[in-house]
């Protein structure tokens, strides 16, 4: 079974640019969640989709980052215009449907902002 | 509100000794679930195991066993004979059962763990 897919694998961009992230979950996975993780600690929920909706996106900073699931199979997150508190690791993740279905992750992108 | 601790910032073992890795999470609802991850330096989230609330069982798989006990919100982990192999950054969370919440992992800030040869 193919895990999940993101790219790219890293990125370096400048204060104020755009980027975008892409993510391909595993096949069959109507759940699909993007991560933040700052260096030294966890990683936090951005948002979450249950096929092409949103579930949860409370902890999104909405003025600068969007992410849409059109299709409900891949998905793309996008900061604009991006801070230099962006730089992370931006993980991707899938599941099947239930709060006690285990996530499966994507290796990530790390984010550098200049 | 929900909150999971891992009290251990860093742990540092010679090889083919025991180490427990301690999480004590909070949580108002009833029914919840439990995960511990492993992310080894190429970054990955690897899942290891859950536990849900309903099953305080203790658990073996090879090496690795993990104590459940809800008298005191703990559910550790504990590396028999570890390896070199070991030598990652491992993750608590949990995940409410609860509207609105489904699937939502709180992490704690994660426990670094070394093993030397």
């Amino acid at each position: 079974e193919a895990g999940v897919a993101q790219s790219p694998r890293y990125k370096i961009i400048e204060k104020r640019q755009s980027v975008a992230f892409w993510c391909n979950p595993i096949s069959g996975h109507a759940t699909l969640y993007w991560y933040q993780q700052i260096l030294g600690q966890g990683p936090k929920l951005l948002i979450q989709f249950q096929n092409n909706g949103v579930v949860d996106d409370s902890q999104l900073p909405k003025d600068r980052f969007s992410a849409e699931r059109l299709k409900g199979v891949d998905s793309t997150l996008k900061i604009q215009p991006a801070k230099l508190e962006d730089s992370a690791v931006y993980l991707c993740a899938s599941s099947l449907t239930g709060s006690n279905q285990p996530q499966h992750f994507g290796d990530g992108t790390r984010l550098s902002i200049l | 509100a929900q909150k999971v601790t891992q009290a251990q910032t860093e742990i540092s073992v010679v090889e083919k000794e025991d180490v427990t890795l301690d999480c004590v999470y909070e949580t108002r609802d009833t029914t919840y679930y439990l995960f511990w991850y492993k992310q080894p330096p190429s970054g990955e989230l690897v899942f290891l195991i859950r536990r849900n609330s309903f099953d305080e069982q203790n658990e073996i798989s090879g090496r690795y066993s993990w104590n459940f006990q809800k008298s005191t919100s703990s559910f550790n982990f504990t590396i028999t004979a570890s390896q070199v192999v070991d030598s990652a950054v491992y993750f608590c969370a949990l995940s409410e059962a609860r509207r609105g919440s489904q699937g939502n992992l709180i992490f704690g800030k994660g426990t670094k763990l070394s093993v030397k040869p």
